[in-house]
């Protein structure tokens, strides 16, 4: 089945820039996904990324992805401290026509004041 | 209007009760889905609706039994659970088709005594 890996804990300062890594198993995977979670609450979608593109930038967020090496990453210019929380990243099984995504271990980001 | 909402936020329940997590949303989407959170963990996939039809289950035990009465609701009718079944349940949905988006509800967390 798939696998997708990230590291557990991160930590920066406030101000730095913060990056999470992400490798998956499956090389049929379409779409990859970033997911934020703050303690106790539902899962927010931070944006995703396309199979065929390298990069992708959204404000503060950019992704990369390394289709060849199943290597995904979130940079976050400038964290905050409202950027602590838990960040998933997830792909897209193609296996039916739904969304059904399958999640990462999550990384634990924590912004130092 | 991005919004699934999820009733009750919280639930207390006993090994021999009945009881129902709902879900509902207004986004048009024809895919709804039910996840399972454990403490500390990725959320699981557990089912897949796709136009109010059940496409997936994975391998959940009896005790869940998701109903979609319509397009905008999705039930998940609980019986018999275990004290490990506590969890946080996230609701999510999206359109049916390759790279849409998923949005999820802030979950019912559900502790089982």
């Amino acid at each position: 089945g798939e696998d997708v890996e990230q590291s557990l804990f991160l930590s920066v300062r406030e101000g730095d820039s913060s990056v999470i890594n992400c490798t998956y198993t499956d090389s049929s995977s379409t779409y990859l996904y970033w997911y934020k979670q703050e303690p106790g609450a539902g899962l927010q979608l931070l944006t995703y990324i396309f199979s065929n593109m390298d990069m992708k930038q959204d404000q503060r967020l950019t992704v990369l992805l390394n289709k060849k090496d199943k290597h995904l990453s979130l940079r976050i210019a400038d964290t905050q401290t409202g950027d602590s929380a838990i960040y998933f990243c997830a792909d897209r099984t193609p296996q039916t026509g739904a969304n059904n995504l399958f999640f990462g271990t999550g990384t634990r980001l924590t912004v130092i004041p | 209007d991005t919004e699934v909402t999820q009733t009750p936020k919280h639930l207390v329940m006993g090994m021999t009760n009945k009881k129902s997590l709902k879900c509902e949303q207004h986004m048009g989407h024809r895919a709804m889905y039910w996840y399972k959170q454990k403490a500390k963990k990725p959320p699981e996939l557990m089912f897949v609706y796709s136009y109010e039809k059940l496409s997936i289950n994975e391998s959940v035990p009896s005790r869940f039994s998701p109903e979609c009465p319509n397009s905008s609701l999705l039930n998940l009718h609980l019986h018999a659970l275990q004290p490990e079944d506590s969890a946080l349940y996230l609701c999510a949905s999206s359109q049916v088709g390759a790279g849409t988006e998923a949005f999820f509800g802030q979950g019912t967390r559900l502790t089982v005594v």
